[in-house]
């Protein structure tokens, strides 16, 4: 198993471009999720899918959108880059121990994707 | 007031001290994680608890429902401990977390 995950690592954006991060697991998890870590702060949640083709807004949505078609994939895009997006992204994801609103199990991270919005 | 707030903030210690990390929260949880994320960036899940006590290796983390408030334990500290902690929590009937801000550790050889 790779577990999660992203592409690119690294990327520079100039300001109002647009690009798609990617993630992938291969764990077959229902739940996935997109956060963002700014310098020396704690991690946010920007979006948040809890299976095929259902997304819902995090904390942070604004400027951002997102999309589940398979259970594998979960995409963030950036439509109009902006510097305030200049960030660490991780996608993570988990799946539950049980169904409807029960305890889920530990999220697995991806490596992680470093932004820099210039 | 922060939902999940962690302290210490920065915590520096010298190498097979015993370390506590701890973690107080204000909301309703179905769970608590503990996560690590390592100077390069990457971050690993370390325990989920819903009650008691977990242990892995050398570590250990504790959670009290009642008083709201979980523990990470780090017996024997090593260098390679040293990290930035994470305590975050599950709402009750909600998919999302409530992260805290993190403990910076530094194990001193």
């Amino acid at each position: 198993n790779a577990g999660v995950t992203q592409t690119p690592k690294f990327r520079i954006l100039k300001i109002g471009q647009s690009m798609t991060l990617q993630c992938t697991q291969d764990m077959n998890h229902n739940y996935m999720y997109w956060y963002r870590q700014d310098p020396g702060m704690g991690l946010k949640l920007i979006y948040y899918s809890v299976g095929a083709g259902i997304t819902d807004k995090g904390e942070v949505p604004n400027g951002y959108n997102v999309s589940r078609s398979t259970t594998e994939d979960f995409p963030l895009r950036l439509e109009l880059a902006a510097p305030s997006q200049t960030s660490v992204y991780f996608c993570a994801s988990s799946h539950t121990l049980w169904g409807g609103g029960g305890l889920k199990e530990t999220q697995y991270f991806g490596p992680g994707t470093r932004l820099l919005v210039l | 007031k922060n939902e999940v707030e962690q302290s210490p903030q920065n915590l520096t210690a010298q190498e097979g001290e015993f370390i506590t990390i701890n973690c107080s929260y204000s909301v309703g949880i179905s769970a608590l994680h503990w996560l690590q994320q390592h100077p390069g960036g990457g971050i690993v899940s370390l325990f989920m608890l819903s009650s008691g006590k977990k242990k892995h290796g050398r570590l250990i983390a504790t959670i009290n429902i009642q008083e709201k408030h979980s523990s990470l334990h780090i017996t024997a500290s090593h260098p390679r401990d040293s990290a930035v902690y994470i305590c975050a929590v599950e709402v009750d009937s909600n998919y999302q977390l409530i992260w805290g801000a993190g403990t910076k550790l530094i194990i001193k050889p």
